[in-house]
């Protein structure tokens, strides 16, 4: 089946302690990015990735690393995470220019 | 530098009335345009998308979407609303370099 999988889908952290949330899919796109939703304030992108090894910053990237070593994953790292940082995370990949598919989103609580 | 606004917060609507969501947008080039669905507690789902030829897109579940260059809008719509419709609507541009921009959203409530 056709997906983009994230881990975990539930987190609460503490301020500080670095944590990573994976991405990966199995349709081969060669683009992805992440995005964070708050109530309001609809999507928004953080960082998107348009092949291995090419990443770009979105509209919201401060506080956020990603990587792309391989082309089936894209992790968001939080070196330091804050709780301005407490959000609803989404990847998704796509094949250049065409119809973007979502995982099933990642709610983060930092205390 | 793309935008989109989405100037309706909530659209309410009655079931079996038509339905319409709006949608403007500034995008550099081309645009390609992208409508999604996310109900509670999950993920966006994809609708319908505006790439070139007919301004008029139909896609998933009813809903078709027209494009209109000169006033740069691409509205939704549903000519009879579902109650299982009720959800969050995003309209989501796209420029040239692959980068995508949502809007704010939409939330639909369709009461029986």
């Amino acid at each position: 089946e056709a997906q983009v999988t994230q881990n975990p889908r539930y987190l609460i952290t503490v301020t500080g302690k670095k944590l990573t949330v994976t991405c990966s899919q199995n349709m081969n796109h060669e683009y992805m990015s992440w995005y964070r939703q708050d109530p309001g304030l609809g999507l928004r992108q953080i960082y998107y990735s348009m092949n291995v090894e090419v990443t770009d910053k979105g509209d919201v990237p401060e506080g956020y690393k990603v990587s792309r070593k391989e082309k089936r994953n894209f992790p968001l790292i939080l070196e330091s995470p804050s709780p301005n940082q407490t959000s609803l995370y989404f990847c998704a990949s796509s094949a250049l220019g065409d119809t973007q598919y979502f995982g099933p989103g990642t709610r983060l609580t930092v205390l | 530098a793309q935008s989109v606004a989405q100037p309706e917060d909530q659209v309410n609507v009655a079931e079996g009335n038509p339905l319409t969501v709006k949608c403007t947008y500034s995008v550099s080039g081309n645009p390609y345009l992208f409508w999604y669905v996310q109900y509670p507690n999950r993920g966006l789902q994809f609708l319908l998308k505006y790439i070139t030829g007919d301004n008029l897109v139909k896609g998933s579940y009813g809903f078709e979407a027209e494009f209109n260059k000169s006033q740069t809008s691409f509205h939704l719509k549903k000519p009879s609303a579902l109650v299982s419709d009720s959800a969050l609507y995003f309209c989501a541009p796209r420029d040239s370099w692959g980068k995508f921009q949502f809007g704010a959203g939409t939330q639909v409530v369709v009461t029986p």
